[in-house]
């Protein structure tokens, strides 16, 4: 079954510092990575996406790294910010079709 | 804001009823995907249509059926209700890979 696996489920970090978010994948088919956020009550929204002949890409504070041997990949989110505090989930795709993983909450204290 | 707007944006039904949920696209789309949001999960696919046809069906029973129209706008249709059909519906516009989310509309199954 392709599945896509994160953690953590929650996070807690000052301001500041420096969260990641981890996930892996078991589908060598998948070629579309993106992370999307997600606030209370709306709907998720791209933050970031690579795909695997890539392994890093940066857009503002968010970085992914991807492992492609390892079938993992991970979200960075430099100088955290209160504001960053929502869901982040992961997700992979072939032939547009997403398969997400089961989110993390993201806490940035003050 | 994405552009992919989404009606109702919540719904009360009692189970055994039948649903009809709607979903515009953004402007130049012509591809869009429906999930299913349950509480505290990630997002799971139900179907993409592109083009007004079917593109790739998830692991959901045949009374979620879909529809798209030459203005690539789209419906979601549930049929005979059950209570854990109650979650966030979130519909995607995209044109290559990356895929916008709408709002969605939040379905209460009683």
């Amino acid at each position: 079954q392709q599945q896509v696996k994160q953690s953590p489920q929650s996070l807690i970090v000052q301001k500041g510092g420096i969260p990641i978010i981890n996930c892996a994948y078991e589908n060598t088919a998948f070629d579309y990575f993106p992370w999307y956020q997600q606030f209370p009550g709306k709907g998720p929204a791209l933050l970031i996406a690579i795909r695997p002949d890539v392994s890093e890409k940066k857009e503002g504070r968010f970085t992914i790294s991807f492992n492609k041997s390892a079938k993992q990949f991970s979200l960075h989110i430099m100088d955290s910010q209160p504001g960053d505090s929502a869901t982040y989930f992961c997700a992979a795709s072939k032939g547009g079709k997403l398969i997400f993983g089961q989110g993390t909450e993201l806490s940035v204290k003050p | 804001e994405t552009g992919v707007t989404q009606s109702p944006t919540h719904l009360i039904k009692t189970r055994g009823q039948q649903v009809t949920l709607r979903c515009s696209s953004q402007s130049g789309h012509n591809t869009v995907s429906w999930y299913q949001q349950a509480l505290g999960q990630g997002p799971q696919f139900i179907f993409q249509y592109y083009r007004e046809e079917e593109n790739g069906r998830g692991n959901f029973p045949p009374r979620f059926s879909g529809l798209q129209f030459p203005n690539y706008s789209s419906e979601l249709n549930v049929n005979a209700l059950e209570l854990d059909d109650s979650a966030l519906y979130l519909c995607a516009s995209s044109l290559e890979d990356e895929q916008f989310f709408g709002p969605g509309t939040r379905l209460t199954v009683l």
